[in-house]
């Protein structure tokens, strides 16, 4: 495989339930993030992660945790989630935070609806 | 602080139409970076350019246009002959250095070509 992917690419869960978002890239990158796009919203950056360490989480509620075993891999954790959770999630990974080159390469998004 | 407007909610234009995409960015360094970026109705946003302050020099690439121009802060997308394919959202991205670089995303443009 090539690029970024994400897994699933659509999820429907209850607010009670417990599920995690994957994400795999397979550039080769040190950077990797998580961003929220709701309807008629603009994109909000939720969590940035280089080389494995978190380096910025945007006052993201607590019932969203990330988690970054190596630089290939991002997962987001979800549990009791609202209703205005419901978003597309977008997964991404660049190169490499301290230079230039970090043109962000996006994975397809995970549709996720919140019952 | 850094922003980056897209002040173009919804484009509408008629396939073979030429369109024009317009970004506003602010930004006090003189360093940075701009993007495009096109998110399909699939979701996935796909890289198209990335351009550094230092380099004003517009650029082709096929039915693609890049106007950058630093003396009034834009750095416009126009696409010539517009096709029902290019419908979709692009989005004008901004990236400096905070410690780190950072990208911000503006609202986005939807544009609408019909046949």
């Amino acid at each position: 495989e090539t690029g970024v992917t994400q897994t699933p690419r659509h999820l429907v869960m209850g607010m009670t339930n417990k599920k995690s978002l994957k994400c795999e890239q397979h550039l080769g990158h040190n950077a990797m993030y998580w961003y929220k796009q709701s309807a008629k919203k603009p994109l909000e950056l939720m969590f940035v992660y280089s080389l494995e360490e978190r380096v910025e989480n945007n006052s993201v509620p607590s019932r969203f945790s990330p988690e970054c075993p190596n630089s290939s891999h991002l997962f987001l954790h979800l549990h009791t989630l609202q209703p205005e959770d419901s978003a597309l999630y977008l997964c991404a990974s660049s190169q490499d935070l301290n230079t230039g080159a970090d043109t962000q390469y996006f994975g397809p998004g995970t549709r996720l609806t919140v019952l | 602080a850094q922003k980056v407007t897209q002040a173009q909610t919804e484009i509408s234009v008629v396939e073979k139409e030429d369109v024009t995409l317009d970004c506003v960015y602010e930004t006090r360094d003189t360093t940075y970076y701009l993007f495009w970026y096109k998110q399909p109705p699939s979701g996935e946003l796909v890289f198209l350019i990335r351009r550094n302050s230092f380099d004003e020099q517009n650029e082709i690439s096929g039915r693609y246009s890049w106007n950058f121009q630093k003396s009034t802060s834009s750095f416009n997308f126009t696409i010539t002959a517009s096709q029902v394919v290019d419908s979709a959202v692009y989005f004008c991205a901004l990236s400096f250095y905070t410690g780190g670089f950072k990208t911000i995303f503006g609202a986005g443009t939807r544009l609408f070509v019909k046949a």
